[in-house]
């Protein structure tokens, strides 16, 4: 079965400072992965999404993530961290069916 | 305006009694997915339906119930609520696994 590992539950950066999320997955074929936002009391909105066309795909908001096969990860970053940036992100992966299995999340807080 | 609608957004109920949260989309999509979110654990999915009357089992279906009688709707039953479904509910659809789920706003859930 699908797994995704997301390490770190909480990752805090100064406002400006680089964001890194990582992201893990365990499949000998690569699957479809995403990253999800969360902002407090709200649904989760799809930041970005990887289905093999690339592999640095860029989302919305200035964040992007690469995937990298040798290596099963899907980090996410974003070269300038904004207070608004601070939410729960969850990486996600789909083998193609519709099954779409998430990590724990890693919640980002950003500090002036 | 393309969304994912549950209802309600809150719920308190009390342990046995039978209740329905209900998910609808406006945008065609042949998937959908009923997920529970709790702290520490990320999103479970509970059901999915790849379409009209074609359901099947997450990782977490014990205890709820799904039909899908109709392409835009997707409710989700608790035939006998106890408080270990205390949680936060999602519904979510997509029109293929590479494109990731639109996701509902949420209902939160507490049976006492």
């Amino acid at each position: 079965a699908q797994s995704v590992t997301q390490l770190g539950s909480h990752v805090s950066v100064s406002e400006g400072a680089l964001v890194l999320l990582r992201c893990n997955y365990s499949s000998s074929v690569p699957p479809y992965l995403f990253w999800y936002v969360q902002y407090p009391n709200q649904g989760l909105q799809l930041l970005l999404k990887y289905t093999s066309a690339a592999t640095l795909v860029k989302g919305i908001n200035g964040f992007e993530a690469e995937f990298k096969k040798s290596e099963t990860s899907f980090h996410l970053t974003k070269p300038s961290a904004h207070m608004s940036d601070a939410a729960e992100y969850f990486c996600a992966a789909s083998p193609g069916y519709s099954t779409l299995t998430f990590g724990k999340g890693t919640m980002l807080l950003v500090s002036p | 305006e393309a969304q994912v609608t549950q209802n309600p957004r809150y719920l308190i109920t009390v342990t046995g009694k039978k209740l329905t949260v209900t998910c609808s989309q406006n945008m065609n999509h042949e998937y959908m997915s009923w997920y529970r979110q709790d702290p520490g654990l990320g999103l479970r999915q509970i059901y999915y339906s790849m379409n009209v009357e074609v359901t099947d089992k997450g990782d977490v279906p014990e205890g709820y119930k799904v039909s899908r009688k109709e392409k835009r709707n997707f409710p989700l039953i608790l035939e006998s609520p106890s408080p270990n479904q205390t949680s936060l509910y999602f519904c979510a659809s997509s029109q293929g696994p590479q494109d990731g789920y639109t996701f509902g706003s949420g209902t939160r859930l507490t049976v006492v």
